[in-house]
């Protein structure tokens, strides 16, 4: 099993445009989170979803939208990137009443 | 909300001795408490976790400790080795068997171990 896949893995943004941050689980978790880290600050989540068609802000979801497109997918999106926005991106799964979250290897985003 | 903070935010040991990892939670509705390992340019890996009707839990060299009066939780690693050197996180959430997790983390721990 691949477990949880995120695409890109490296992305550079010029301040101001769009991008999309793909997530995908092959292990059948109805959970899927988005999660940012920042040098001493921990990881920090941005939205998550607790199952198919429901979305929820969590700590930071300024500047971000999401959609969770099926069981598997859950994408991020920055509309207008800003370099406040810089940092690497964790997406994860979790099942229903399970244990931990599984976490996806990370996108490292910079905003020039 | 949940608050947690973890200290200290970096250790050096000396390989084969012990390394202690502290944290505290603000949230007395939390019941579960992960703890996870980042190695260099990867995501974060579950390596034990321990639910609020637990004093202790164990996995051959690592042991996580929970005072839930207090609201401290502790990872013990024994007779630490080169692979153990990595970042490590404490977490903690409320956890209800029908819904989503929302596991709030420490700022993190960078652990060395010296030859």
């Amino acid at each position: 099993n691949a477990g949880v896949t995120q695409t890109p893995k490296f992305q550079v943004l010029k301040t101001g445009q769009s991008m999309t941050l793909q997530c995908a689980q092959d292990m059948n978790h109805n959970s899927m989170y988005w999660y940012r880290q920042d040098p001493g600050m921990g990881l920090r989540l941005i939205y998550y979803s607790a199952s198919e068609g429901t979305t929820d802000k969590g700590e930071v979801p300024n500047g971000y939208n999401v959609s969770r497109l099926n069981k598997r997918e859950f994408s991020l999106r920055l509309e207008s990137a800003a370099p406040s926005q810089t940092s690497v991106y964790f997406c994860a799964s979790s099942s229903r009443g399970g244990g931990g979250y599984t976490f996806g290897s990370g996108t490292r985003l910079t905003v020039v | 909300g949940e608050n947690v903070e973890q200290h200290p935010s970096t250790l050096s040991v000396q390989e084969g001795d012990s390394a202690v990892i502290k944290c505290t939670y603000s949230d007395s509705a939390s019941n579960y408490f992960p703890w996870y390992k980042q190695e260099l340019g990867k995501g974060p890996q579950l390596i034990i976790d321990i639910r609020s009707n637990v004093g202790e839990k164990k996995d051959q060299r690592i042991a996580v400790t929970l005072n839930k009066t207090a609201k401290h939780f502790s990872l013990h690693i024994t007779e630490t080795q080169p692979e153990d050197s990595a970042v490590y996180f404490c977490a903690a959430a409320r956890k209800a068997d029908s819904s989503a997790s929302k596991i709030i983390f420490g700022s993190g721990t960078r652990l060395s171990i010296r030859p």
